[in-house]
């Protein structure tokens, strides 16, 4: 069993949709958790992290963990197609490196 | 405040030659950690430094592969004898601390072995 799992997408939606996005992770004992969205070709540009069991919202993006399950989503709301990207879960296990999901592709049609 | 710097952007090898990859973590952040994304592929962990100090590198390759973060100037990703599979792009991340931190990633370094 891979340590973070991510679908892979492609995840097509409508410009104004929310868009969904799943990661589930192995290790009982991970710390924090982390979404980057990557441009084709571009460096991960952090977009949320969070800690606790529940929701956290910044913006449009609301991250949601779930200890018990070892499950984190990401929520895009209104989604824009300049959201079009690769959305990677990562996951801090032990000491300060982390752990990425294959990373699911968005798509935000117009 | 300048954020991760690594350099060159692009790189370009022939099979043998070496290949040194440099990063400047941000102001302020003695945590610095690589990554290496292979074509089509997930973002890898290979090694975390601390000044002077390698932490973990239970993601580098055995062999050709080693780092280090020096008191003073960059760290540095050195790749000895490269071949073809180590074209790639490697990312530089650096943090503040070690635990409920984020970690901010540089524009990264395409390595093209030919």
């Amino acid at each position: 069993q891979k340590e973070v799992e991510q679908n892979s997408g492609p995840l097509s939606v409508p410009e104004g949709a929310i868009a969904s996005l799943n990661c589930t992770y192995s290790d009982r004992g991970s710390q924090s958790f982390f979404w980057y969205r990557q441009y084709s070709g571009k460096s991960p540009e952090l977009i949320m992290f969070i800690y606790s069991n529940g929701d956290k919202e910044d913006g449009r993006f609301t991250a949601q963990l779930n200890k018990a399950s070892q499950y984190v989503s990401l929520l895009i709301r209104d989604s824009q197609p300049s959201d079009s990207a690769t959305y990677l879960c990562a996951v801090n296990i032990q000491g300060g490196k982390l752990i990425f999901g294959q990373g699911t592709e968005l798509s935000v049609k117009p | 405040n300048a954020g991760v710097m690594q350099n060159p952007r692009h790189l370009v090898r022939r099979r043998g030659q070496e290949a040194r990859l440099r990063c400047s973590p941000m102001k302020g952040h003695s945590h610095v950690y690589w990554y290496r994304q292979l074509p089509e592929e997930g973002l890898k962990f290979m090694v975390y430094l601390q000044k002077e100090n390698i932490i973990d590198e239970s993601g580098m390759p055995k062999e050709r592969f080693s780092a280090e973060f020096p008191k003073e100037g960059p760290s540095i990703l050195r790749i000895q004898q490269v071949v073809r599979g180590d074209s790639a792009a490697y990312f530089c991340a650096s943090s503040p601390r070690i635990r409920d931190t984020e970690a901010f990633f540089g524009q990264g370094t395409r390595l093209t072995v030919v």
